[in-house]
């Protein structure tokens, strides 16, 4: 069936960074885009960015341009998120999630991977 | 960027009675609207695309409507499986932005 595998729960001290992976099954990965959403907790949804798994084109959240990098690794069929310099406001449940080519709804979303910022 | 906000932020309903959730846009978004439906402990779920499309699997009680700025989220006949938090997100513009929720909680 079509899903998004999501590596596991993350502790990281601030200033430090995270790499979060997104492997898909059962479906043609480069015939559609990931985004990346993250929840704070208690929290609404936040849109971090997106990435074509077709060519690689990304567009980020202007908030985190300069901290965040989307890659893909379409060998493996794998997205990753990495953000950088972590603060304890990243604190947050972070999703990838399946979208077209372009802006689009989000229809398969992972399990989601808590990242935690402590010190 | 686009706001999106939606009303109320708690909507207090009985199991069988209807349930009408709104978003409004701080401008058009078109079509581009969907509703997800999140509970605790898991991944936000695709309810509607394009406003008024049910995604795969998702039943026909639930129901969305509008255009432009203004787009409304029905639930029919509400089951106890219902009772979560809604979000609308348009997709028509970057950066892609979501509603702030509407928690639907059993009157």
């Amino acid at each position: 069936q079509v899903q998004l595998v999501q590596s596991g729960a993350e502790v990281k001290k601030p200033g430090a960074s995270v790499k979060v992976s997104c492997k898909a099954s059962g479906y043609t990965f480069t015939s559609y885009g990931i985004s990346w959403v993250r929840q704070a907790p208690g929290q609404g949804l936040e849109w971090m960015g997106w990435i074509s798994a077709y060519n690689g084109n990304t567009n980020y959240a202007q908030k985190l341009q300069g901290r965040v990098t989307m890659t893909t690794d379409t060998s493996t069929s794998t997205a990753y998120m990495e953000l950088r310099s972590l603060r304890s406001d990243d604190t947050a449940v972070y999703y990838c999630a399946r979208g077209g080519w372009d802006k689009d709804a989000f229809d398969i979303w992972g399990q989601g991977t808590m990242v935690t910022v402590s010190s | 960027e686009i706001v999106m906000t939606q009303s109320p932020a708690t909507l207090s309903v009985s199991p069988g009675e209807r349930a009408t959730l709104s978003c409004r846009a701080s401008q058009s978004v078109s079509s581009n609207l969907a509703w997800y439906q999140q509970k605790p402990g898991q991944a936000p779920r695709l309810l509607i695309y394009g406003a008024s499309t049910r995604a795969t699997g998702i039943p026909a009680r639930f129901s969305g409507s509008g255009s432009g700025t203004e787009f409304t989220l029905t639930i029919s006949s509400l089951q106890s499986e219902d009772f979560a938090v809604y979000y609308c997100q348009q997709y028509n513009n970057w950066p892609i932005t979501f509603g702030q929720g509407t928690r639907l909680e059993i009157k």
